[in-house]
């Protein structure tokens, strides 16, 4: 069956240091890969989704970026993070229909 | 771009009766809507999707309706548990596709025993 794993569930960064956050998926190929984030009270908000590898859409200018080294591998980084960027960051595949399967999530702390 | 709307304030019902969520849209004529379950701290989970072309989905005490001419979804749980409290979330594809889904902010039921 397909999992999906997302890491770190929680980090607290300094404003202006760097981030990654990793997601990966096991269990099927070429799938559809998204990063969203929610931000306190506030709906999902769809940031990058990518169909397939070095294929990334931008969904909202930011200081974000994302990049997609192999077929089940998604990246969300920055440079400088920014209090803004403080959030429950999610990651979520789908196979090809319209159900999208979410990661556990990363809480971000930008202090 | 389509909006979509959920009351964001909590429902609060009663062990045993029957919940009701709405969610709105404009703008647009979507070819399907979905219907998520969110606990707090996790990620939302996929429970319904019902097409345009379908008035009723049922699924265990679930059910959803979709009025295409009101541009309205209902959602609703039936003899509703404890359990059954979480955030429930509204989606919609973009026209023409699936990639950029767009939620609803989401509806918070409390269950109460």
């Amino acid at each position: 069956s397909q999992t999906i794993h997302q890491w770190p569930a929680t980090l607290v960064q300094p404003v202006g240091s760097p981030l990654s956050l990793e997601c990966t998926v096991e269990g099927t190929s070429n799938p559809n890969l998204y990063w969203y984030r929610q931000a306190a009270g506030r709906g999902l908000q769809l940031l990058f989704y990518s169909v397939g590898i070095g294929q990334i859409s931008s969904e909202v200018p930011q200081n974000l970026s994302a990049s997609r080294p192999q077929d089940r591998q998604f990246i969300l980084s920055s440079k400088k993070l920014l209090l803004s960027d403080s959030g429950f960051y999610l990651c979520a595949w789908t196979g090809g229909n319209e159900k999208l399967f979410f990661g556990s999530g990363t809480q971000l702390s930008v202090l | 771009s389509q909006k979509i709307e959920q009351n964001s304030e909590a429902l609060n019902i009663q062990e045993g009766k029957t919940a009701t969520l709405t969610c709105n849209y404009t703008n647009y004529s979507p070819a399907y809507l979905q219907w998520y379950r969110q606990d707090p701290g996790r990620g939302p989970v996929f429970l319904l999707l019902i097409r345009e072309n379908e008035k009723e989905k049922r699924k265990e005490r679930l059910k959803v309706t979709f009025d295409t001419t009101l541009k309205q979804s209902l959602f609703h749980i039936t003899a509703s548990q404890p359990a059954d409290s979480a955030t429930y979330l509204c989606a919609l594809p973009p026209a023409g596709g699936y990639q950029k889904v767009t939620f609803g902010i989401g509806t918070k039921l409390q269950v109460i025993p």
